[in-house]
């Protein structure tokens, strides 16, 4: 089985200044993506960037890129010139495309709560 | 607007008794979710539905019961055998599980307080 482990359980950062948040996960398989998602305060849950295993190239969208360390099991999160909307909770997940039971279904991360202080 | 609409927001329920949330989607979305949302625990899986009249067990599915008659619904019933129903739970939905890439369309979610 694979499981997603997010060991800050909260950060804060200064407006506009950067700030990574950090996930690990662990899995035997090859073909996957990964993804982090962000839940506002009493907001939907929204996705924020996914990354293919299969690309070596980080995904980037606009302020918000990561680091994939496939060798590693590491995919951080990097927000270059945080906002104050920016104060959310984050969710790093993975999905397996290899087939089998957790085929289709989204592992998620314990989550971090990211404050954002003007 | 197309989304995923959960109702109530907010649930007060003694012990013993059942209650059902529920979730409506209007993105014509094969597959369906439920999770749970516990503090430091991330979500986890309850019950998902790939289709009408189909469902599978998640993760922790003792204690919860779903249906999904239509395409645009799938209500969870959190029966009195669950141990802990105090949550935040969240109805989820994706265009199919086959062809899922990992993007899901989630509800605000509905908070169950049981007293």
């Amino acid at each position: 089985a694979q499981t997603v482990t997010q060991s800050q359980p909260e950060m804060s950062v200064q407006e506009a200044e950067t700030v990574t948040l950090s996930c690990t996960y662990d899995t035997s398989e090859s073909n996957y993506y990964l993804f982090w998602y962000k839940q506002p305060p009493s907001r939907q849950m929204i996705l924020v960037i996914r990354q293919e295993a299969y690309k070596q190239q980080n995904a980037t969208e606009n302020r918000f890129s990561v680091n994939f360390q496939k060798a590693a099991k590491s995919f951080s999160l990097k927000i270059s010139d945080s906002q104050l909307g920016d104060t959310a909770m984050y969710f790093c997940a993975f999905i397996s495309l290899a087939g089998g039971t957790s085929y289709g279904k989204l592992t998620f991360g314990q989550g971090t709560i990211l404050t954002v202080h003007p | 607007d197309g989304g995923i609409t959960q109702s109530p927001k907010y649930l007060f329920r003694k012990e013993g008794q059942n209650v059902t949330l529920s979730c409506e989607q209007n993105l014509n979305h094969d597959a369906m979710y439920w999770y749970r949302q516990d503090p430091g625990q991330g979500l986890r899986l309850i019950y998902y539905s790939q289709i009408v009249n189909d469902f599978q067990k998640g993760d922790i599915a003792e204690g919860y019961s779903v249906s999904r008659e239509k395409k645009e619904s799938f209500p969870l019933t959190v029966t009195s055998a669950q141990k802990n129903p105090t949550a935040f739970y969240l109805c989820a939905s994706s265009p199919s599980l086959r062809s899922n890439t990992g993007e899901l369309f989630f509800g605000e979610g509905s908070r169950l307080t049981v007293l």
